[in-house]
C-alpha cells in the first residue's frame, strides 16, 4: 500500500520567513517527485519536480529529497501572502500516474 | 490559452442520473489522466490513457464509471447512476512521453449530486 504522508497543517508563517514542507513517502521504489500548489477550488499547480537526492531550486523554492530517509521537502523563502495554499506532494509510480498526499495547508500571515 | 481544458466547469445532477465529463489536453501531449478530489484529500487516480489506449484503471474506478478517448485526443469520463458519494472534483491532467513527463491539471470539473 503505497502512502504519502504530509502534515495537514495549517501551517501559518509571517510574510518574509521560511516555510518548510514535509512529505514522507512509503515506496522505496519510487523515484520521482512533485510539488504542486493549489489554491482553493482551484486545480493543482505545479511548483516543482524533484528526482535525484539533494536539493533543487528554483526561484524562492528549493525542494529537497532523500531517497534514503523516504524524505521530500520544500522550502519556499520569502513567503508572500500570494503563497498561501494547499501544499500537495506527490510521487510518480512506475505507471506513471501520480499518488498524492493528502496536502498541507499554508497561510502567511502579512 | 494552450493549457488542459475541462467541461463544464460545473455539474449539479440529481442521484440516478448520468452524466459526462469532456477534456481536452495539450495538443502535443498523448498521455492523458483522470483523478478525482474530495474535499480535504489530494487528487486520487481513476485512469489514464496512452494516445487512445486505455493503460490503467484503478479500483476507484467502479462498473459505473467509463471512460474513453477514441481518436486518442479529447477524453470523456461519464458516471453512470451518480451517487451521492460522487460528489467530487473531477480533474484531468495530461503529459508528454519521453522518460519521465509533468502532468498539467486542467480546472477541473466539480460536481455535486443531489
Amino acid at each position: 500500500q503505497k502512502e504519502v504522508e504530509q502534515n495537514s497543517g495549517p501551517l501559518s508563517v509571517p510574510e518574509g520567513a521560511i516555510a518548510s514542507l514535509n512529505c514522507t513517502y512509503s515506496d522505496r521504489v519510487s523515484q520521482s517527485f512533485f510539488w504542486y500548489r493549489q489554491y482553493s477550488g482551484k486545480s493543482p499547480e505545479l511548483i516543482m519536480s524533484i528526482y535525484s537526492n539533494g536539493d533543487k531550486e528554483d526561484g524562492r523554492f528549493t525542494a529537497q529529497l532523500n531517497k534514503a530517509s523516504q524524505y521530500v521537502s520544500l522550502l519556499i523563502r520569502d513567503s508572500q501572502p500570494s503563497d498561501s495554499a494547499t501544499y500537495l506532494c506527490a510521487e510518480q509510480t512506475g505507471a506513471n500516474n501520480l499518488f498524492f498526499g493528502t496536502g498541507t495547508r499554508l497561510t502567511v500571515i502579512p | 490559452d494552450t493549457g488542459v481544458s475541462q467541461d463544464p466547469r460545473h455539474k449539479i445532477t440529481k442521484r440516478g442520473q448520468n452524466v459526462t465529463f469532456r477534456c481536452d489536453p495539450i495538443s502535443e501531449h498523448n498521455r492523458l489522466y483522470w483523478y478525482r478530489q474530495t474535499l480535504g484529500q489530494g487528487p486520487e487516480f481513476l485512469t489514464y490513457f496512452q494516445n487512445e489506449a486505455q493503460l490503467e484503471k484503478s479500483r476507484l474506478l467502479s462498473d459505473r464509471f467509463s471512460a474513453e478517448r477514441p481518436k486518442g485526443s479529447f477524453s470523456t469520463l461519464e458516471i453512470q447512476r451518480t451517487e451521492q458519494g460522487d460528489s467530487a472534483m473531477y480533474l484531468c491532467a495530461s503529459s508528454g512521453t519521453r522518460g519521465v513527463e509533468t502532468q498539467y491539471f486542467g480546472p477541473g470539473t466539480r460536481l455535486l449530486v443531489l
